[in-house]
């Protein structure tokens, strides 16, 4: 079945150190986001990326880097420098005929 | 700016009433809006949209919403409430087709009582 994977589940990291997300889509969508999720705030805009080897930022890039150097795979960084990471990662993809976006099943990344 | 807004943060109806949640938008030209469930730990699932044409729109799971112009709305309905609707939902909002960003509402929670 298509869809879209993100692992782990769960990830604990300890403050200080870089821990990186993983998205894979077997949709053949174009497009590829990340958003982030916290309580009582919707989902925010990390990243986006429309076609491989390009992304841009999105709302609340600081602390996060990406890469897309294949179109199925669009993995997330959260690096030191994202000073509140403990959040729910959410990524996600389209096309633009379809518009609407389809969601992985997210992974929670909790700092300790 | 663009916006969407889910004024109600938790909502809690009895299993086999009606629901109305509610969503509001703010852009510059009639977006393109959508209506995402998420249950506990888990990912977003579209439920509808609407592009344009018909108002009424119908989802999955027996939901439906309506747009209105007039009102900049497009609230999501369901005539009666199943247990297993109790989830969070999302409304959200693009300007249009292709990679137009979308914007979400803060989400309604749902609590349905037996």
């Amino acid at each position: 079945d298509g869809g879209i994977t993100q692992s782990p589940k769960y990830l604990f990291r300890k403050e200080g150190q870089n821990v990186t997300l993983s998205c894979e889509q077997n949709l053949n969508h174009d497009a590829m986001y990340w958003y982030r999720q916290d309580p009582g705030q919707g989902l925010r805009l990390i990243y986006y990326s429309q076609i491989v080897n390009d992304f841009q930022k999105g709302d609340i890039a600081e602390g996060y880097s990406v890469s897309r150097e294949k179109k199925e795979s669009f993995p997330l960084t959260v690096t030191s420098a994202q000073k509140n990471p403990t959040a729910f990662y959410l990524c996600a993809s389209s096309n633009p005929q379809e518009v609407e976006a389809f969601f992985g099943q997210g992974t929670r990344l909790t700092v300790v | 700016a663009q916006s969407v807004t889910q004024p109600d943060i938790h909502i809690t109806v009895s299993e086999g009433a009606s629901l109305e949640l509610r969503c509001n938008y703010s852009y510059g030209a009639t977006p393109y809006l959508f209506w995402y469930v998420q249950s506990p730990g888990q990912g977003l699932q579209l439920l509808l949209k609407y592009f344009s044409g018909d108002t009424l729109v119908q989802g999955i799971k027996g939901f439906e919403a309506e747009f209105k112009r007039s009102q900049s709305s497009f609230n999501l309905r369901k005539p009666s409430v199943h247990w297993s609707d109790a989830a969070e939902y999302f409304c959200a909002a693009c300007g249009g087709g292709g990679y137009q960003k979308v914007t979400f509402g803060t989400g309604t929670k749902l609590q349905v009582i037996p």
